[in-house]
């Protein structure tokens, strides 16, 4: 069965601290991890990464993917109020057609 | 345009009533998805749709029926629902789909406001 957990499942730090939110997988066929942001509504896109080793980087935040040990990490720097949100790893992969394997999200809260 | 947009916002429909979510995207992508999403869970895939054509059900129950009249549009016809059918209906969409080559590496799914359902 595809699988993918995140870890922690819930974070909370105070502004301007830097957090590393984890995104694991078991999954065949894969093609692609995603990460997603979720405020109150739909998901917006952060990140797709489908090579080793390469970080992907936006502003104060950035990725990179391991696809040897089968894991991403999500950093976020100097975090502001407004990185508060749930984020979502979703890996990629193909079954009949292309689809996105979820994990359960990590509900990141940021304090003044 | 790099949206994608959903109508209605809300939706409150008693247990026999029939209604349709819309879903629209200009960005001539070719694969779109409807996503179901309860509070404080991750959305999970009810349906894809590549190049027009239903591509993946995940055992979806049959009062819910997807339509794709086109590239751009996609819709969820609900009838008959239940009140466990209460919540967040999600619409996505990705540049391609899978094509018989193997298709591209992957392609980031962008997803609209969603549509709030309510049932009674």
């Amino acid at each position: 069965e595809d699988k993918v957990v995140q870890s922690p499942l819930s974070l909370v730090v105070h502004e301007g601290d830097t957090v590393t939110l984890n995104c694991s997988y078991e999954v065949t066929n894969f093609r692609s991890l995603l990460w997603y942001k979720q405020e109150k509504k739909a998901p917006t896109f952060l990140f797709m990464l489908t090579s080793s080793g390469i970080e992907k980087k936006s502003g104060r935040l950035s990725s990179i993917l391991d696809k040897k040990e089968l894991f991403s990490i999500l950093n976020i720097t100097a975090t502001q109020t407004g990185d508060s949100a749930v984020y979502l790893c979703a890996v990629g992969i193909i079954q009949g057609a292309q689809k996105l394997v979820f994990g359960q999200g990590t509900r990141l809260t940021i304090n003044p | 345009d790099t949206e994608v947009t959903q109508t209605p916002k809300h939706l409150v429909m008693g247990m026999t009533n029939k209604k349709s979510l819309k879903c629209e995207q200009h960005m001539g992508h070719r694969a779109m998805y409807w996503y179901k999403q309860k509070a404080k869970k991750p959305p999970e895939l009810m349906f894809v749709y590549s190049y027009e054509k239903l591509s993946i059900n995940e055992s979806v129950p049959s009062r819910f029926s997807p339509e794709c009249p086109n590239s751009s549009l996609l819709n969820l016809h609900l009838h008959a629902l239940q009140p466990e059918d209460s919540a967040l209906y999600l619409c996505a969409s990705s540049q391609d789909g899978i094509r018989a080559s193997g298709g591209p590496r992957g392609n980031e799914q962008f997803f609209g406001p969603g549509t709030r359902l309510t049932v009674l």
